[in-house]
This record gives structure tokens, C-alpha cells and sequence, in this order.
């Protein structure tokens, strides 16, 4: 199985500044078969990058995604007031497993 | 619009049992993947099981193996998870969610969600 650690587990920011999450894999994950989604309470996730840096259909190009192998990330250049929610990472390389989330809160 | 509609969650009591459905439509549903992912609370998500497009191929986490059984019905256009020998670990929400194309394991389309609570 392959783990996927977030970091930090909490990121205090302002709207306007920039946000920086972290996705590290205990093995690399292969053909960047990582994906992101956002998570508000009571919503299911949404999706937002797929293939470690491609967005998905109707996502905002404030959010971008890089890395490879083990170590990716998600950043979102200016937060919005809706930006404010748990961030996760999954990858699908091998069977499908998550990160535990990054909660993005309004500083 | 894809739409996936469930139904089927509640209270069960340990080592009972609880089936979901997931009605989907805006889709060819029969050309896809579909997959059950839950979320236990306060807890991360984590993949349960996935279906292929004909059914001829099911996937388990080892979490719910020889417990959970995923189907379908192509003619209803619904996905189905059979959940036996519950235990309290079961309790999440848990959703149904379609690929972006057949076999690629992640989901731009997911359900509402349905809580599945087990207790006694």
C-alpha cells in the first residue's frame, strides 16, 4: 500500500495570500497518478488536479499542482473566502489510497 | 448532468447488515468504472471497492474483503454495495463515485454521501 503524507495538517492564512500543500508518497507513484480534491463540510470532495498537474473541468487556474515521484504539490496562488476547506491528496498508481487532508482556515 | 443518487444508509448494529444504492444518470452508466469511497468521522477518505464497466471484475480494500460486496445493474443504471458483518470501523459516510474515463481511479463525480452508523 502506498501512504501518502500531508503536511502541515493545518495552514492559518489570509485571503489573498498564497497557499503551499505538501503530498509526500512512501513509494514513488508512478505515471504522476496523483490527484487532488477539495473537501467543505457536508459536501463530497471535489475534484481539482488530476495527472499531479492538470485541473479538472471548471477548476480555477489559481490552483496548481506539481511534483513527481514522491514528493508533490498543491498551490493555490491567491485564497479566496471560498478556498477555505480540507485539501487531499490520493494517488492511483496502485490501489487507491489518501493522504489524511491539509485544513486550510481563515487566519 | 451526471447525476448519482443514494439511498440506503442508517443504524445497524454490529454484524448486521446494510445494502447501498447509487442511482445514477447523465451517463452511459455501463461504460464506466464505478467505485465506493468512505469516510469515517473526522477521519480521511479511503477507497473501499470498485466495479468494472460489465461487473466481470470487482476490487476490495483489504479493510472490507470477504464483508463488502459491490454490484450492478447496467439495466437500472445502479451501483450497489452489500455491507455484511458490520463493525464499528464501518461507521462513515459513504459515497459512490464514477472515473473521469473507465479505469483511471480518480473521480470527478461523486454522490451526496449516505451515513452509515454502526452501533449498538
Amino acid at each position: 500500500e502506498i501512504v501518502l503524507t500531508q503536511s502541515p495538517g493545518t495552514l492559518c492564512l489570509s485571503p489573498g495570500e498564497r497557499a503551499t500543500l505538501s503530498c509526500r508518497a512512501s513509494q514513488s507513484v508512478n505515471s504522476n497518478y496523483l490527484a487532488w480534491y477539495q473537501q467543505k463540510p457536508g459536501q463530497a470532495p471535489r475534484l481539482l488536479i488530476y495527472a499531479a498537474s492538470s485541473r479538472a473541468t471548471g477548476i480555477p487556474d489559481r490552483f496548481s499542482g506539481s511534483g513527481s515521484g514522491t514528493d508533490f504539490t498543491l498551490t493555490i496562488s491567491r485564497l479566496e473566502p471560498e478556498d477555505f476547506a480540507v485539501y487531499s491528496c490520493q494517488q492511483y498508481s496502485a490501489s487507491p489510497t489518501f493522504g489524511q487532508g491539509t485544513k486550510v482556515e481563515m487566519k | 448532468e451526471v447525476q448519482m443518487l443514494q439511498s440506503g444508509g442508517g443504524l445497524v448494529q454490529p454484524g448486521g447488515s446494510l445494502r447501498l444504492s447509487c442511482a445514477a444518470s447523465g451517463f452511459k452508466f455501463s461504460s464506466y468504472v464505478m467505485s465506493w469511497v468512505r469516510q469515517a468521522p473526522g477521519k480521511g477518505l479511503e477507497w473501499v471497492s470498485a466495479i468494472t464497466n460489465s461487473g466481470r471484475n470487482t476490487y476490495y480494500a483489504d479493510s472490507v474483503t470477504g464483508r463488502f460486496t459491490i454490484s450492478r445493474d447496467n439495466s437500472k443504471n445502479t451501483l450497489y454495495l452489500q455491507m455484511n458483518s458490520l463493525r464499528a470501523e464501518d461507521t462513515a459516510i459513504y459515497y459512490c463515485a464514477r472515473d473521469a474515463s473507465s479505469g483511471s481511479y480518480y473521480w470527478p463525480y461523486w454522490g451526496q454521501g449516505v451515513l452509515v452508523t454502526v452501533s449498538s
